[in-house]
């Protein structure tokens, strides 16, 4: 089945050392999305890709990295994590913005010790 | 700003009940909606949608009512079953921008 897999389910990461999660999707769609939620909050968008083109939410901290190699797999980078980075990591795929519908992933949820 | 928002943070049905979950929007320029469910621990799931088209649209046992009037919208879950149990996201969409999520209600069903 076409699909949105994120890798690892669960993350530790030691404060301050950076750490990678990764989202890659079988439904070849053309944007790329990359969420923070925490503890039943509504995810916080961070940044986006349409295409090539990487579109960050103007309150994401600069912490927060992205790479997109190709149509199929995107990367959240995380340079220097702090305690308050804790929660759970969302990429989404849709097509071309205007369609509606998201598709998520399960998450990485990532813990910062 | 635009904002999308429930009426109710938690809500407890009784298994087998119907459900009816709330949600208010502010921009009444949105042409699109969409309900997602997500359980613990997971990515959000998607439920139903609809455009600003319709009033009604029904998927297997849920159906999403839209009422422009009020900026109104309803997630109608059917018989419910202990599965049922998640958080419920609405989200609103305008045109070319992006999905923007609700708060979450927190749907328990009772055994």
């Amino acid at each position: 089945d076409a699909m949105v897999i994120q890798n690892p389910r669960y993350q530790v990461t030691q404060f301050g050392k950076p750490v990678t999660l990764s989202c890659s999707q079988t439904l070849n769609h053309n944007v790329m999305y990359w969420y923070q939620q925490k503890s039943s909050q509504a995810p916080k968008l961070l940044f986006h890709y349409y295409d090539k083109d990487f579109n960050n939410e103007a309150d994401t901290p600069d912490n927060f990295q992205s790479r997109r190699p190709n149509t199929s797999f995107c990367f959240l980078d995380i340079r220097s994590p702090g305690l308050g980075d804790a929660a759970m990591y969302l990429c989404a795929t849709s097509r071309p913005l205007g369609q509606g519908r998201y598709t998520f992933g399960s998450g990485t949820r990532l813990t910062v010790v | 700003g635009e904002s999308v928002g429930l009426h109710l943070p938690t809500l407890s049905v009784q298994e087998g009940d119907n459900s009816i979950i709330n949600c208010a929007y502010s921009n009444s320029a949105s042409d699109y909606f969409i309900w997602y469910k997500q359980e613990s621990g997971k990515g959000p799931q998607f439920i139903i949608d609809i455009r600003s088209n319709m009033d009604k649209r029904q998927g297997q046992r849920v159906t999403v009512l839209l009422n422009k009037t009020v900026k109104h919208l309803s997630l109608q879950i059917a018989a419910t079953q202990p599965g049922d149990s998640a958080v419920y996201f609405c989200a609103e969409k305008f045109g070319n921008e992006k999905l923007t999520f609700g708060t979450g209600t927190r749907l328990t069903i009772i055994p």
